[in-house]
């Protein structure tokens, strides 16, 4: 498998209800950063979160790190339509560049 | 907000043809990047620039591709005799030092006939 990979690879919630994404790498890292891409467009910085860290919160999304089994979750909280898009985790494996993971595409319906 | 801008949002090239992408990285920003999406692929890293010279690059990155920062705020990716497969999606970010928040442009859609 390769570095970063998101899953579910897609998942379909309710407005409200919360969604949760996992990542998963291969490498150590200084950091990991998740972004957001909707259809066709840019990618949005959501967070990064140093290996030193174990978890961290910005407005309603909540990372968490395990550096010993090489993940992070995402969680989105009561999620809303606006919130529809693929959801990506990049790693730095030491490096200045990001491996990207294959993403999960979030649908939330109104 | 400060933010990466990219510009043309798309291009249409005759295969063969040269090609150059801009970016306006944010103004205190030091790291420059390009990373292309091939259409329902993952995000691909190509180059890093800092201190007016090529940190890293990737295998995809070869002659075929060069970047320049012209003037104090310019980013440019340029691709010659660009090929059918070079169609994608190409994205500059920029960032402050060296594993920090990157920040990402709209991209620009290259589609080579």
């Amino acid at each position: 498998s390769q570095q970063g990979e998101e899953d579910p690879q897609a998942l379909s919630i309710q407005e409200g209800e919360n969604a949760t994404m996992n990542c998963s790498y291969k490498t150590s890292i200084n950091n990991l950063q998740w972004y957001r891409q909707n259809s066709g467009r840019g990618l949005v910085h959501l967070i990064l979160i140093r290996s030193n860290e174990r978890e961290k919160h910005s407005g309603r999304l909540r990372v968490t790190l395990d550096t010993s089994k090489k993940s992070s979750s995402l969680l989105i909280t009561a999620s809303r339509a606006a919130d529809t898009a693929s959801y990506f985790c990049a790693t730095d494996a030491n490096t200045d560049k990001l491996i990207f993971g294959t993403g999960t595409r979030l649908q939330v319906f109104p | 907000e400060p933010e990466v801008t990219q510009t043309p949002s798309h291009q249409v090239t005759q295969m063969g043809q040269e090609v150059i992408l801009r970016c306006v990285p944010i103004s205190n920003h030091l790291y420059f990047y390009w990373y292309r999406q091939i259409l329902g692929q993952k995000v691909e890293f190509l180059v890093s620039f800092y201190n007016n010279e090529i940190s890293e690059k990737s295998e995809i990155f070869d002659d075929q591709f060069s970047v320049e920062r012209p003037d104090g705020s310019n980013f440019t990716l340029k691709i010659r005799s660009t090929k059918l497969e070079d169609s994608a999606m190409y994205f500059c970010a920029s960032s402050t030092g060296f594993n920090t928040e990157a920040f990402f442009g709209q991209g620009t859609r290259l589609t080579v006939v």
